[in-house]
């Protein structure tokens, strides 16, 4: 079975600052997919980025980018000029590769981020 | 609106109560899933459908009753549930692997409470 792992609780910074929210996983297979999804106060889950495992290079979104390290089973979030609205919890989740049947996310605890004007 | 829509949005319910979580999509997708989300947990897979067929049911206690008519909705109806039942319903669903891994298009939620 997978599992994900976010160490950080909580984190707070200031608005513009940089911040890098932390997730390792668990897992024997090999191809896979791993997301992070931000959940603000209207409850909304909603996707900030996708990373293929096969792909070594790392993906971005805008001011959002990640750190994919495999063989670390490490996926850490950094988001950039970080703004007001950036203000959510923040999930770490696992999708095993597979063609026949539903896709199952596997998610962390969740970090729970806080800027600070 | 991300193209998934639940009712209600707060539902408070007495332990012998019984009633309906609704949830509906018109994203197109074959697979629609249930999870609870509980404070400081991480969120827990409750029920997967896949083309209306259940296809996993994760040790749900009896009381939890889903139901997938067709591919679009997807109800969970509650009877004699317990306080620690209390959470957020998030409900979400999803396209086949095959034509890429989107992850999933979630709901609102419902914040249930019972007391």
């Amino acid at each position: 079975a997978q599992t994900v792992t976010q160490s950080q609780p909580e984190m707070s910074v200031q608005e513009a600052e940089t911040v890098t929210l932390s997730c390792t996983y668990d897992t024997s297979e090999n191809n896979y997919y791993l997301f992070w999804y931000k959940q603000p106060p209207s409850r909304q889950m909603i996707l900030v980025i996708r990373q293929e495992a096969y792909k070594q290079q790392n993906a971005t979104e805008n001011r959002f980018s990640v750190n994919f390290q495999k063989a670390a089973k490490s996926f850490s979030l950094k988001i950039s000029d970080s703004q007001l609205g950036d203000t959510a919890m923040y999930f770490c989740a696992f999708m095993k590769l597979s063609f026949q049947g539903a896709q199952k996310l596997v998610f962390g605890q969740g970090t729970r981020l806080t800027i600070n004007p | 609106e991300t193209g998934v829509t639940q009712t209600p949005r707060h539902l408070v319910m007495g332990m012998t109560n019984k009633k309906s979580l609704k949830c509906e999509q018109h994203l197109g997708h074959n697979a629609m899933y249930w999870y609870k989300q509980s404070a400081k947990k991480p969120l827990e897979l409750m029920f997967v459908y896949n083309f209306k067929e259940q296809t996993e049911n994760n040790s749900v206690p009896s009381r939890f009753s889903p139901e997938c008519p067709n591919s679009s909705h997807l109800f969970l109806h509650l009877h004699t549930l317990q306080p620690e039942d209390s959470a957020l319903y998030l409900c979400a669903s999803s396209q086949e692997m095959r034509r890429g891994a989107e992850g999933y298009t979630f709901g609102s939620g419902t914040r249930l409470t019972v007391v």
